[in-house]
């Protein structure tokens, strides 16, 4: 078992420019979740998807992020422009819808705004 | 919205020691606790949980305590190595909605 895909693991860009992160959730996973962490906030939630359908989307930011998830096995988290205030490390985590069961959490993508 | 508090933020103990980190909780629809750690540079990793149906929980050096009236669970680390040295997350989850605590910076001296 790969494990929660993401790339690129860092990127850093300039202010203004447009950001997409990208995640791959572990085969057979039905649910997929966007975290940014802080120092100062931690983890927060932004987005999580069902079968493809976004369910809550009210931890993003601002009208600047927007999450996608065109199929199963495939998500991305786009900023556009980035800000400064956007740098943090951003993670992507998937579950089975089955039962209660935990995330599972990719390795992140630090992201660095200049 | 709901909180879930952690404490300590920082905590030292010495090698073989045990280290203990306390979650409160305010969502009484919260029948799922996970515990992650996260080294440097990775994610959290899932290193035990625990459903509401159950008061203890234990996996070799590591045991959860679950109190659902007082809504809080407690992460109890027994022989600390330094490898257990790392950040720690509790997490409270209910349908559709998990929350993390801030977190613990545990180091574990040799």
């Amino acid at each position: 078992d790969a494990g929660v895909i993401q790339s690129p693991r860092h990127e850093v860009t300039e202010m203004g420019q447009e950001v997409t992160l990208r995640c791959k959730p572990i085969s057979g996973h039905n649910s997929l979740f966007w975290y940014r962490q802080t120092m100062m906030r931690g983890l927060e939630l932004l987005i999580y998807f069902n079968n493809n359908v976004p369910i809550d989307d009210s931890g993003m930011p601002e009208d600047r992020f927007s999450a996608k998830m065109p199929n199963a096995s495939f998500s991305t988290l786009k900023i556009q422009p980035s800000e400064p205030r956007d740098s943090a490390v951003y993670f992507c985590a998937s579950r089975s819808l089955a039962s209660t069961d935990t995330q599972y959490f990719g390795p992140g993508t630090r992201l660095t705004v200049l | 919205g709901e909180n879930v508090e952690q404490h300590p933020s920082t905590l030292s103990v010495q090698e073989g020691d045990s280290a203990v980190i306390k979650c409160t909780y305010s969502d009484s629809a919260s029948n799922y606790f996970p515990w992650y750690k996260q080294e440097l540079g990775k994610g959290p990793q899932l290193i035990i949980d625990i459903r509401s149906n159950v008061g203890e929980k234990k996996d070799q050096r590591i045991a959860v305590t679950l109190n659902k009236t007082a809504k809080h669970f407690s992460l109890h680390i027994t022989e600390t190595q330094p490898e257990d040295s790392a950040v720690y997350f509790c997490a409270t989850q209910s349908i559709n909605d998990m929350r993390f605590g801030a977190g613990t910076r545990l180091t574990v001296k040799p």
